[in-house]
């Protein structure tokens, strides 16, 4: 059974103080790691897909990187317009991906 | 503009009155999925459809139903809605089932 965990549950931070979010997880066959964005009320963003490790990613602030066992999704010099909750998504062999329960990031200016 | 849409976004109903949920999408992609999301358990997927007439059980199918008879639309039906059913709906696409899921604006279900 695939499973992914996020850490931490929750995060608040400064506006500019840099920090990082986990996802690690076990899946048989991975065929893709998914970082999303979701706002209060919204559905999820798409922010970057990951395929093998040792790939990274970058988009504006955020860079994703990738290893055999887990993710992280490393935000630099945060802004309060980055506050939401991110989701951290794997698909294995299967055709139902899992999901993890997220980090709510809370950015103060 | 490529999106994936949902109707109604607010439902308040009554346990046992059939109810269908839209969802569509104009991106012309194969693979079409519904999700729960309630606090603390995260997103978990209802059913998925690989294509045209072809669906299939997620984690979480029992009390659902769907159907793909056109390539854009994938409703989800609550036959017979209970309040354990009280959850956010989200609807998504993507062009194969490897790929990226671009999900709709959701649907708050309220069952009384």
């Amino acid at each position: 059974e695939d499973q992914v965990t996020q850490s931490p549950e929750a995060l608040r931070l400064q506006e500019g103080e840099s920090s990082s979010l986990n996802c690690s997880y076990t899946v048989s066959g991975l065929r893709g790691l998914f970082w999303y964005r979701q706002d209060p009320g919204k559905g999820p963003e798409f922010l970057f897909t990951l395929y093998s490790a040792g790939e990274e990613k970058e988009k504006e602030r955020l860079k994703a990187t990738l290893t055999k066992k887990e993710s992280f999704l490393h935000i630099t010099a945060p802004k309060p317009e980055d506050s939401a909750t991110y989701l951290c998504a794997v698909r294995g062999g299967s055709y139902i991906p899992t999901f993890g329960r997220g980090t709510s990031l809370i950015v103060h200016p | 503009e490529a999106q994936v849409t949902q109707n109604p976004r607010y439902l308040i109903t009554v346990t046992g009155k059939k109810l269908t949920v839209t969802c569509s999408q104009n991106m012309n992609h194969e693979y079409m999925s519904w999700y729960r999301q309630d606090p603390g358990l995260g997103l978990r997927q209802i059913y998925y459809s690989m294509n045209v007439e072809v669906t299939d059980k997620g984690d979480v199918p029992e009390g659902y139903k769907v159907s793909r008879k056109e390539k854009r639309n994938f409703p989800l039906i609550l036959e017979s809605p209970s309040p354990n059913q009280t959850s956010l709906y989200f609807c998504a696409s993507s062009l194969t089932s490897g790929d990226t899921q671009y999900f709709g604006p959701g649907t708050r279900l309220t069952v009384l």
